[in-house]
This record gives C-alpha cells, sequence and structure tokens, in this order.
C-alpha cells in the first residue's frame, strides 16, 4: 500500500528565504506525482505536475525535483513571501485503471514578513 | 474557463440523515474524483469515475456511501444516515483523462454531522 510523508508537518520562515519541502513515498511504481496549495477553508490548487519520465518542474518560483527510484520528491520555493503561506500537499498516482492520488498529510508553511 | 464547482459548501445535519453533495466538473473532463479530508487527515480517495466504466468505489468507506455520474457531466455523491465520524470536507476532481493529466478540484463541501 502506497504511503506518502511530508516532514516536518509545519515550518515557519522570515520572507525573503529559499526553502525546501520534502515528500517521500513507499512504493517507486508511481505514474506521476502533484503538488497543490492548500489555503484554509480552500480547496485544492494544482501547482505543478511531473510525470514519472521527468526529473524536474518549474513554475515561476517553484520548483519541483521528483527522484523515483528513491521514493522521494522536493518543492523548491525561491524568495519566499507571506502569500506564500498555505499548506502544501504532495501526491502521487500509480496511474493505471485508477490514477487516484494518494496523499500525504501536507506541510503548513507560515512566511513572517 | 469554469473550473470544478460544488455546493453546497457547507452543510450541517444532525446524525442519521441523509445528505446529497453534487460536483460539477470541468467540460469535456472523462474523469472524476471523490476524495474526503477529515480534521487531521490526509485526503482520502472515495470513488473514481472515467468515461461510462463502471466505477471505481474502492474507498467508499460502507455501504451507506454511494455516488452517481451521469454520462461526463455532474456526480452527486450521497450518503445515508449520517454519522458524527462522517464530519469532513468532501473534495470533487477532475481531469482530462486517466493517469497522465493532473487532477483539478473544487472547493469542497464542508460536512458536519451533530
Amino acid at each position: 500500500k502506497q504511503e506518502v510523508t511530508q516532514i516536518p508537518a509545519a515550518l515557519s520562515v522570515p520572507e525573503g528565504e529559499n526553502l525546501v519541502l520534502n515528500c517521500s513515498f513507499t512504493d517507486s511504481a508511481i505514474y506521476n506525482l502533484q503538488w497543490f496549495r492548500q489555503d484554509p477553508g480552500k480547496g485544492l490548487t494544482s501547482l505543478l505536475l511531473i510525470q514519472s519520465s521527468q526529473r524536474e518542474q518549474t513554475s515561476g518560483r517553484l520548483n519541483a525535483s521528483l527522484d523515483k527510484s528513491s521514493g522521494r520528491s522536493t518543492l523548491y520555493i525561491a524568495a519566499s513571501q507571506p502569500g506564500d503561506s498555505a499548506t502544501y500537499l504532495c501526491a502521487v498516482s500509480a496511474g493505471g485503471a485508477n490514477s487516484k492520488l494518494t496523499f500525504g498529510k501536507g506541510i503548513t508553511l507560515s512566511v513572517r514578513p | 474557463g469554469a473550473g470544478v464547482s460544488q455546493s453546497p459548501s457547507n452543510k450541517v445535519t444532525e446524525k442519521g440523515k441523509d445528505v446529497e453533495l453534487r460536483c460539477d466538473p470541468i467540460s469535456g473532463h472523462t474523469a472524476l474524483y471523490w476524495y474526503r479530508q477529515r480534521l487531521g487527515q490526509g485526503l482520502e480517495f472515495l470513488i473514481y469515475f472515467q468515461g461510462n466504466s463502471a466505477p471505481d468505489k474502492s474507498g467508499l468507506p460502507s455501504d451507506r456511501f454511494s455516488a452517481e455520474r451521469t454520462g461526463e457531466s455532474v456526480s452527486t455523491l450521497t450518503i445515508q444516515r449520517t454519522q458524527q465520524e462522517d464530519s469532513a470536507v468532501y473534495l470533487c476532481a477532475s481531469s482530462i483523462d486517466r493517469a497522465r493529466y493532473e487532477q483539478y478540484f473544487g472547493p469542497g463541501t464542508r460536512l458536519t454531522v451533530t
């Protein structure tokens, strides 16, 4: 059974800092990995999708990497801003007949002005 | 274009009552998923629809839960005889197709069972 872990559960950093959020998964037979952002009381916003054949994806100040064989992904946020404060969720899909996502519990990020 | 929409946004119900939650996926998306997010827990998969194929119900926690989808449009998730442990945010997501494409989520329905 696939398990996704995100540690730490919470992180507080000063504005302007570059930071890395980690995600690990137990079964390397994934089809893709997706990073989401969730603001309090809101749904999920997709940030980046990495296919299993890819090593990284970039969008603006965000860069996500994937090391499938070791079961790890990182989300790099450059020059953090208070508006980046949110919960960041990592999810993996096994593909096949059902592409359901298996989620980690998320990392709650607080960027202090 | 319009994203995934869900209604109601909030629902408070008494234990033992039935509830229906609605999801409108993005037009043209053939895949539709329901997930549940309980307080302090990660998101849990509930059910998956792909076109006219039989749905994958493997994540439904009990036979009190059921869902329907009409073609490639609206889906409803029904919970019968609600229990307090059903209190959660119910999220719907859609995707152009399974596997390769990213899933887009709706804002969720917050269900509170009193």
